[in-house]
């Protein structure tokens, strides 16, 4: 069965400050993504990551791949308030990018002045 | 483009009650899924399609029925509610392929089983 598991689930930070979200998922997979979810509303595509040591930069977030080790990191560079939602990473649950998905529980980020 | 349009936003049902979600996308995406989010659980994958005429189950798919007549839409049946299926549901579609494979999502649906 695949597994995908996100640490850590919550985090509290303070603007200014840099933290990771850390992303192990169970089977063999060459691609992984990461959502932006924000309360009540739908998912948002940040990054897909499509090979081993892939590396992906938008504005504060920087997510990466090894498959190898099968874990992906999301990288948030001097939080500010705007970053606070929910960030889930997903696989694909066959291995081929027919969008059926295996999601992590989510990272509930919370930015503080 | 409207995307993946979800139909309703909300419902209240009763249970033993049956219901359809539709789930509508226009940008011509090969597969479309659904998905159930409940609180503390992410995501989960309910059935999925890889095409016109073709489903298969996901992680959860007790209780729900699915088909998948034209490329456009990807309705979701629930035969006879229960409690343990209020939640909120979400349609994706994805394009496939080799490059930007990420699913686009609808903006779900709250359903809510008394």
């Amino acid at each position: 069965e695949l597994k995908v598991e996100q640490n850590p689930l919550f985090l509290s930070m303070q603007e200014g400050k840099n933290y990771t979200i850390y992303c192990n998922y169970s089977t063999t997979s060459d691609r992984l993504y990461w959502y932006r979810q924000d309360p009540g509303k739908s998912l948002e595509s940040l990054f897909v990551l499509l090979s081993n040591g892939a590396v992906k930069q938008e504005g504060r977030l920087m997510a990466s791949l090894d498959t190898k080790a099968r874990l992906s990191t999301l990288h948030i560079t001097a939080a500010v308030h705007d970053l606070s939602a929910t960030y889930f990473c997903a696989v694909d649950h066959y291995g081929g990018s027919q969008g059926n998905l295996i999601f992590g529980k989510g990272t509930k980020l919370s930015v503080k002045p | 483009n409207a995307g993946v349009t979800q139909t309703p936003k909300f419902q209240v049902l009763k249970t033993g009650q049956s219901m359809t979600l539709q789930c509508a996308q226009d940008m011509n995406h090969e597969y479309m899924s659904w998905y159930r989010q409940d609180p503390g659980m992410g995501l989960r994958l309910i059935h999925y399609s890889v095409g016109a005429g073709i489903t298969d189950q996901g992680e959860v798919p007790n209780g729900y029925n699915v088909s998948r007549s034209t490329t456009e839409d990807f309705p979701l049946r629930l035969l006879s509610a229960a409690p343990s299926q209020t939640s909120v549901y979400f349609c994706a579609s994805t394009r496939g392929g080799q490059m930007n494979t990420e699913a686009f999502f609808g903006q779900g649906t709250r359903l809510t089983v008394v």
